[in-house]
């Protein structure tokens, strides 16, 4: 029962272009999302978050676009740099209070190709 | 400053085995947290603790416990290691109030 799904295992992207990367949930409770970054031997760090009060969030070359209806977020990543390939994890959470017992998908390997 | 701690970085273990993964933030943060990932899966939550003294079980408890006796420590505790308990474990901490989680850099736990 996999509440939070990224459907696509590896992406890969030249530099300069746009980075899309892809979130699907089930659980109608789930009311924040966040992105995580991971790198090889490094824990995840939090990279943006968005409520579902809103449909946009933006932060430098990052945005997240969350469609309540579709149940489906989105990250764009433009421009895409190489610093940028790492794993990307969606992860959602049903109330924004309190303990943040969050819900991973199973990440999308970025490649940003030179 | 630190942030969140975690050791050992690697270990292996025989089954049967007991072990403790340790946890330290030095963030004076409410909760924390410890998630363990499987190969090509997402992270899962084991145990969670919103204060000393006060811990709950996440989606995934069987087979580990954990206490908190101060705000700076949070252990995982495998009493007796299985084969399914392989993974890369993960403690995290998030203050109350600023709704991100922060990471360790994890520990590769293998059962063999």
């Amino acid at each position: 029962d996999q509440q939070v799904k990224q459907n696509s295992p590896s992406l890969s992207v030249q530099e300069g272009r746009i980075s899309i990367l892809n979130c699907d949930y089930t659980n109608s409770m789930f009311d924040y999302f966040l992105w995580y970054k991971k790198y090889p031997a490094e824990g995840p760090t939090f990279l943006i978050s968005i409520s579902s009060i809103k449909d946009k969030n933006e932060d430098g070359r990052f945005t997240v676009f969350l469609n309540k209806s579709a149940k489906h977020l989105s990250l764009h990543i433009v421009p895409s740099q190489p610093g940028d390939s790492a794993v990307y994890f969606c992860a959602a959470s049903a109330g924004i209070q309190g303990a943040q017992k969050l819900v991973f998908g199973q990440g999308t390997r970025l490649t940003i190709n030179p | 400053n630190a942030g969140v701690t975690q050791t050992p970085k690697f270990r292996i273990l025989k089954i049967g085995q007991s072990m403790t993964l340790q946890c330290a933030q030095d963030m004076n943060h409410n909760y924390m947290y410890w998630y363990r990932q499987d190969p090509g899966m997402g992270l899962k939550l084991i145990y969670y603790s919103v204060g000393a003294g006060i811990t709950d079980k996440g989606e995934v408890p069987n087979g580990y416990n954990v206490s908190r006796s101060t705000t700076e420590d949070f252990p995982l505790r495998l009493e007796l290691a299985a084969p399914s308990q392989t993974s890369v474990y993960f403690c995290a901490s998030m203050l109350a109030g600023v709704e991100k989680l922060f990471f360790g850099s994890g520990t590769q736990l293998s059962v063999l």
